[in-house]
Parts: structure tokens; C-alpha cells; sequence
């Protein structure tokens, strides 16, 4: 099955720089990669994700890059702020006939103010 | 549109109780998903049901079940509990068959004593 690792596991950056996470995945049928991202006490939320006809995907501060070759996938957010700080999963998901979304160890953001 | 609500959202059991967890999905979401979460595994798939049909399940002990309504509403039941059954228990729906993307709710913290 698929298998997802996550580096760094703990991530601190000071406000207004940039923080990259990065993801490989082991099935070289998955075809749909999305992050999520989970503050305390809450569940996780979808913040952007990317399929795999596409290299690259913005949404303001946040970039997802993919490298289908090199099955890997990273997460970019520039500028970052005090509230950006929580836990970051990747996902990888196959083109198999179900939602079986597995899931990176997590990477722990902190920005300082 | 309402998000994925689970209920309850925070519980006590005692070891070899049962407990079963509830997940209203998005209206008109079909597919639904079972995650926990613990600080030491992260997240990890339980079971998907699909039209009322289980398809795909994680490698859960068969004290882990669920099931899926003909409303698209979910439980999922966990007898003889343990206490490293105690976690997050995450429930997402998706709104299409496979591929696609999911939302999770807040989830239901379980703790067993």
C-alpha cells in the first residue's frame, strides 16, 4: 500500500519568512495529493491540494509543488504569520476505487512574532 | 452548507465498555471515512463506506466496525475498549466516489480509563 513520509516533523520560522515542508510517497499510481492543516483541539482542514497532470498550485500565500518523477511533493508558504503556527499533514491518494487517503507523520509549524 | 459533524465530541469510557461515535457528513456527501489520530501513530484510516457499502478498511482489529445509513450518516462502534483505544477519532466525507477531496469534522476525543 501507499506509505507517506513527512520531514521536517518540527518546523520554527520567524514571521514574514518562508516555510517549506516536503513529502514522498511510495505509490506510483497516486494521482491526487492534498495538505492539510490542523490548529489544537480542531480536525484537520484542507488548505490546498494538487492531481498529478499539474506541476504546480498557488492560492496566495500557499504553493504545492509535485515532482511525479521523483514522486515527491512539497508545501511553500511565503510570508508567513503567528497564525499560520499549527500541525501540517500531506496525503496521497490512489486511483483505486475508494477514499483511502494516507497521511504524512505531520510537520509542527511555529512562527515567532 | 453545514461542514461534518460528529458526535459526541469528547467522551470518558472505562476499559471493556463499548462506544459507538456518530458523523452527520456534508448534505449531499455519499462517501464517508473513518481516521484516529493519536500522538504516537498520527492518522490513521480505519474504514470508508460508500452508498452504505464498506469499501475499504484499515488494519484495525474487528473490535473497530462502522457502518453507513441509507442518509449517508455514519457511526462507527469500537467494543471491548482498551486504553490505547483512547485518540481522536476523525470522520471525513467526500462527495464522490474515489479521488476526490475530503473534509473533515472536529472530531470525537475518546478517553479510556
Amino acid at each position: 500500500g501507499e506509505n507517506v513520509e513527512q520531514h521536517p516533523s518540527t518546523l520554527s520560522v520567524q514571521e514574514g519568512d518562508s516555510a517549506v515542508i516536503k513529502c514522498t510517497y511510495s505509490d506510483s499510481a497516486s494521482n491526487y495529493f492534498p495538505w492539510y492543516k490542523q490548529e489544537l483541539g480542531k480536525g484537520p482542514q484542507l488548505i490546498i491540494d494538487i492531481r498529478s497532470n499539474v506541476g504546480e498550485k498557488k492560492d496566495q500565500r500557499i504553493a504545492v509543488t509535485l515532482n511525479k518523477t521523483a514522486k515527491h511533493f512539497s508545501l511553500h508558504i511565503t510570508e508567513t504569520q503567528p497564525e499560520d503556527s499549527a500541525v501540517y499533514f500531506c496525503a496521497a491518494l490512489g486511483p483505486y476505487n475508494n477514499n483511502d487517503m494516507r497521511f504524512g507523520a505531520g510537520t509542527r509549524l511555529t512562527v515567532k512574532p | 452548507k453545514a461542514g461534518v459533524t460528529q458526535t459526541p465530541r469528547y467522551l470518558i469510557k472505562t476499559r471493556g465498555q463499548q462506544v459507538t461515535l456518530s458523523c452527520s457528513p456534508i448534505s449531499g456527501h455519499r462517501s464517508v471515512s473513518w481516521y484516529q489520530q493519536t500522538p504516537g501513530q498520527g492518522l490513521q484510516f480505519l474504514f470508508e463506506y460508500f452508498s452504505e457499502t464498506q469499501r475499504n478498511k484499515g488494519n484495525f482489529p474487528g473490535r473497530f466496525s462502522g457502518r453507513q445509513f441509507s442518509n449517508s450518516r455514519s457511526e462507527m462502534n469500537v467494543s471491548t475498549l482498551e486504553l490505547g483505544d483512547s485518540a481522536l477519532y476523525l470522520c471525513a466525507s467526500g462527495d464522490t466516489p474515489s479521488g476526490n477531496t475530503i473534509y473533515f469534522g472536529e472530531g470525537s476525543w475518546l478517553t479510556v480509563v
